[in-house]
Order: structure tokens, then C-alpha cells, then sequence
């Protein structure tokens, strides 16, 4: 089954460490994107990619990091910069150009103790 | 970043209620997408629309892409119980010009069907 699958589902970290959440797509889309999705709240991009090798900042890249080494993948890293990093994340990808659909993963529910 | 301006933000009604949500936005957009979202869980595409005045259906669901392309409506007939989510519009502005997949989300609209 094509689709794009995120792990783990829940993480939990101690204040000050790093963590990298998983996304990987087999739907053979160019573009990868990273959103942040706090209560009560919309979407919030993170970063996006539309090739290897190559990223973008979005609107709150701050305190995070993000690779595109392979198509299939974009890990996304918080680092200890992030100054509120207990949030759901969600991976997306899509083609580039025509249609601008995005379809998303199941996300990571990441919390920082 | 700019996010579109979703009505309502909650909803609460019974079930085989019709249910009318709206998206604006004060730029014109190229696209709009309907998307909704169970608790947990990623948001899953409803519905798509390409152009001004093009009307869209899904099943019960039917969404409009708005004449003056600065906004967009889904409605949901006869409402049931799995209807419960939260229904998020997105769109890409025009000025992006087609360079990137980049969408504006908006603020989401809570819906809660009573059997």
C-alpha cells in the first residue's frame, strides 16, 4: 500500500535533549513537508522540501532541523532550541506542480517533560 | 505566517443535521482543499478545487470554490455520528504563482454530531 508513515506515534523527552521523528513516503512524490499542529490551532510549516538535497524554511523553523538525503525520507529534529517543543507533528508530501494536493501521515504526538 | 480565517470554530449538532462551514481569505487562491481531521490522527483530503465557481461533491459532502476566489464553502448533509472531526480548509494564494506545493491552512472548524 502506497502512503507515508510516521514513528514513532508517541515520544517522550526530558527537557534538553534532542529527537528525531521519522517520516517516510512511498508514493513517489517530490515534495516533503513538516507541520506543527498545537490544540486548538491550524497548521504551522515547519519545513518543506521539493528535492533531494534541498529545503526550505517555513514559517517556525526555529529550533528545528530538518535532512532530505533520499527521496523517500525527511527526518525532522527538535533540538533543545525549540523553546515550546510538546506539540503533534505531521508529515505531508506531494507532487510538484498540477495539482496541489497534500496528503499527510498519521503524525507524532511529541512530549517534552 | 498567515493562516485563512475559518467559520465557525465549533459546531455542536444532532444527528441528520445539514452542517455549512466557510473558509476566507483577503488574497485570491488558485486552489482550495477541504481536509478532516480524527482526534489523534492526520488529516485525510476531502475534497479539491481548481476553479472560481467550481462546485465539488464527495459523497455528503459538496464544496464551492468561491466566484470572487477569496473564499470557499463545504456543507455536510444529513450529519452522522462519524461526521465528528475536525474539518480544516487550506488553499494556495495566487501570487505563489504555481513555484511550490505550499498551502495556508486554516484555524479548523470542531464539529459534534449527538445521535
Amino acid at each position: 500500500d502506497g502512503g507515508i508513515t510516521q514513528s514513532p506515534k508517541y515520544l517522550f523527552r526530558k527537557e534538553g535533549q534532542n529527537v528525531t521523528l521519522s517520516c517516510e513516503q512511498n508514493l513517489n512524490h517530490d515534495a516533503m513537508y513538516w507541520y506543527r499542529q498545537d490544540p486548538g490551532q491550524g497548521l504551522r510549516l515547519i519545513y518543506y522540501s521539493q528535492i533531494v538535497n534541498d529545503f526550505q524554511k517555513g514559517d517556525i523553523a526555529e529550533g528545528y532541523s530538518v535532512s532530505r538525503e533520499k527521496k523517500e525520507s525527511f527526518p525532522l529534529t527538535v533540538t533543545s532550541a525549540q523553546k515550546n517543543p510538546t506539540a503533534f507533528y505531521l508529515c505531508a508530501s506531494s507532487i510538484i506542480g498540477g495539482m496541489n494536493e497534500q496528503f499527510f501521515g498519521p503524525g507524532t504526538r511529541l512530549t517534552v517533560l | 505566517g498567515q493562516q485563512l480565517n475559518q467559520s465557525p470554530q465549533s459546531m455542536f449538532i444532532q444527528e441528520g443535521e445539514d452542517v455549512s462551514m466557510n473558509c476566507t481569505s483577503s488574497s485570491i487562491f488558485n486552489t482550495w482543499l477541504w481536509y478532516k481531521q480524527d482526534p489523534g490522527e492526520g488529516p485525510v483530503l476531502l475534497i479539491a478545487l481548481y476553479k472560481a465557481g467550481e462546485l465539488t461533491s464527495n459523497g455528503r459532502l459538496t464544496a464551492q470554490f468561491g466566484i470572487t476566489r477569496k473564499d470557499s464553502f463545504l456543507n455536510i448533509s444529513a450529519s452522522i455520528p462519524s461526521d465528528v472531526g475536525i474539518y480544516f480548509c487550506a488553499g494556495q494564494p495566487d501570487h505563489y504563482g504555481g513555484a511550490t506545493n505550499k498551502l495556508i491552512f486554516g484555524t479548523g472548524t470542531l464539529l459534534a454530531v449527538q445521535p
